[in-house]
């Protein structure tokens, strides 16, 4: 099956500062990427879709300038925690989708993200 | 809106049989799938449903009814490592995965 690679696996950063997880589609292209956020004990929630070289679109209540999202090519998109504070404290998981094949997510192994 | 609905908690015995359910409404359907979750770690896939019935896989199966909105999952021969969220999610007409809050199962010996 197809594999999605997720970087990093864990982190630790202090409060106001930044933080990038990457998303990289090994051996297929990914026109789209998802990206969730899951607190504990809480189900997985979209933040934001985005389609290889266009703007992200955001779920009702994420803000975008807080969480950048790019998606320069087919094979990486990667998630930019701006300003992190310790609310955005979170497993964040990304997902891929292939054109052809619109009915298959392929997950990436998740981040967790830790502010202090 | 849209909603998918399951139990937050189950508890069975290792050995034996447990059914979690999950019904749905959503703004279209383009199948029901099940993913397996541990602590800490992303969904892995488990079944995908686009067609009323029942999909046997292994010690696996899952059951859809669209009439219903209604889905299970069944799991036999339970074993101690199938402790784990499952999660069951609808993916709507614009082909967006719909997430239910997923059902933590407590397997005991």
């Amino acid at each position: 099956g197809a594999v999605v690679s997720q970087h990093p696996s864990w982190v630790i950063c202090k409060s106001g500062t930044s933080v990038k997880i990457e998303c990289r589609s090994l051996d297929f292209q990914a026109t789209t990427m998802f990206w969730y956020r899951q607190f504990p004990k809480q189900s997985l929630m979209l933040m934001a879709t985005s389609n290889e070289g266009s703007k992200a679109t955001y779920e009702q209540g994420v803000e975008k300038d807080k969480f950048l999202i790019n998606h320069a090519s087919l094979t990486l998109s990667t998630l930019t925690v701006t300003s992190a504070h310790p609310e955005d404290s979170s497993f964040y998981i990304c997902s891929a989708r292939v054109e052809d094949r619109p009915t298959e997510a392929f997950f990436g192994q998740g981040t967790r993200l830790t502010v202090v | 809106g849209q909603n998918i609905d399951q139990p937050t908690e189950m508890t069975a015995t290792e050995g034996a049989i447990v059914q979690i359910n999950c019904t749905y409404q959503t703004s279209g359907f383009n199948g029901l799938f099940w993913y397996q979750q541990h602590a800490g770690e992303a969904p892995t896939f488990l079944s995908y449903n686009v067609l009323d019935g029942l999909e046997e896989k292994g010690r696996f199966s899952s059951f859809l009814s669209r009439s219903k909105g209604y889905s299970y999952l069944l799991l036999k021969e339970l074993q101690m490592k199938d402790s784990a969220s499952y999660l069951c999610a609808v993916m709507d007409s614009n082909y967006q995965l719909i997430w239910g809050a997923g059902t933590k199962l407590i397997i005991k010996p």
